[in-house]
């Protein structure tokens, strides 16, 4: 069974510094990673997409990397601002041959904080 | 930008009785999924439907639940004899294609029983 770890689960950071969350999982037999933000009581935003046979994805100030054989991602962002302040989802999609037909399975997210 | 979209944004009801959350899907899409996320807990799966039938399903998803894509563009949950912990954030998500694709997500139902 999938399992899916994110790290750290807070992080408090001065605006304007890089920072980096982790994204663990325990079966490598996936079709993608999607990052997620999600602010608090709202839905979930897709940041990026990063397909197994890519390393890395980018936009704008994000940057996704994706190492499948040993089950981690990351999400790099650069210069971080108050308005970056959400919590992040990662998940993962199953390649399970024809018998997934999908679904995702999530961390349970870094809540991000920048402050001024 | 093509977008899910969902109905109500806030429910709230009585235990026991019957919910119907709404979702449309993005038009040209042919997989769809409900999640939910209790308070303070992961997002989890709880269904997906392809092709008019249920094609997978977890442990969540008991008697209490069904699903139906009524005509050419909605697709429901409906959660009979609601209980207390069914009180959650609830997400529809659709995706084009099975696999290697992207899957989007509506904003959500947050799901009050009391």
């Amino acid at each position: 069974k999938q399992e899916v770890t994110q790290i750290p689960a807070a992080l408090s950071v001065p605006e304007g510094e890089n920072l980096v969350l982790n994204c663990s999982f325990t079966d490598s037999a996936i079709y993608n990673l999607q990052w997620f933000r999600q602010d608090p009581g709202k839905g979930l935003t897709s940041l990026l997409l990063i397909q197994s046979s890519q390393r890395e994805q980018t936009s704008g100030r994000l940057n996704a990397s994706l190492d499948k054989s040993s089950g981690r991602s990351t999400l790099y962002i650069a210069a971080s601002q108050p308005g970056d302040s959400a919590t992040y989802l990662c998940a993962v999609r199953q390649n399970a041959g024809g018998t997934s037909y999908g679904k995702l399975t999530f961390g349970q997210g870094t809540i991000l904080t920048v402050h001024p | 930008e093509p977008e899910v979209t969902q109905t109500p944004s806030h429910q709230v009801t009585q235990m026991g009785q019957e919910v119907i959350l709404r979702c449309v899907p993005i038009s040209n899409h042919l997989y769809f999924y409900w999640y939910r996320q209790i308070l303070g807990q992961k997002v989890e799966f709880l269904v997906s439907f392809y092709n008019n039938e249920i094609s997978e399903k977890s442990e969540i998803f008991d008697d209490q639940f069904s699903v139906e894509r009524p005509d050419g563009s909605n697709f429901t949950l409906k959660i009979r004899s609601t209980k207390l912990e069914d009180s959650a954030m609830y997400f529809c998500a659709s995706s084009e294609r099975e696999g290697n694709t992207e899957a989007f997500f509506g904003q959500g139902t947050r799901l009050t029983v009391v």
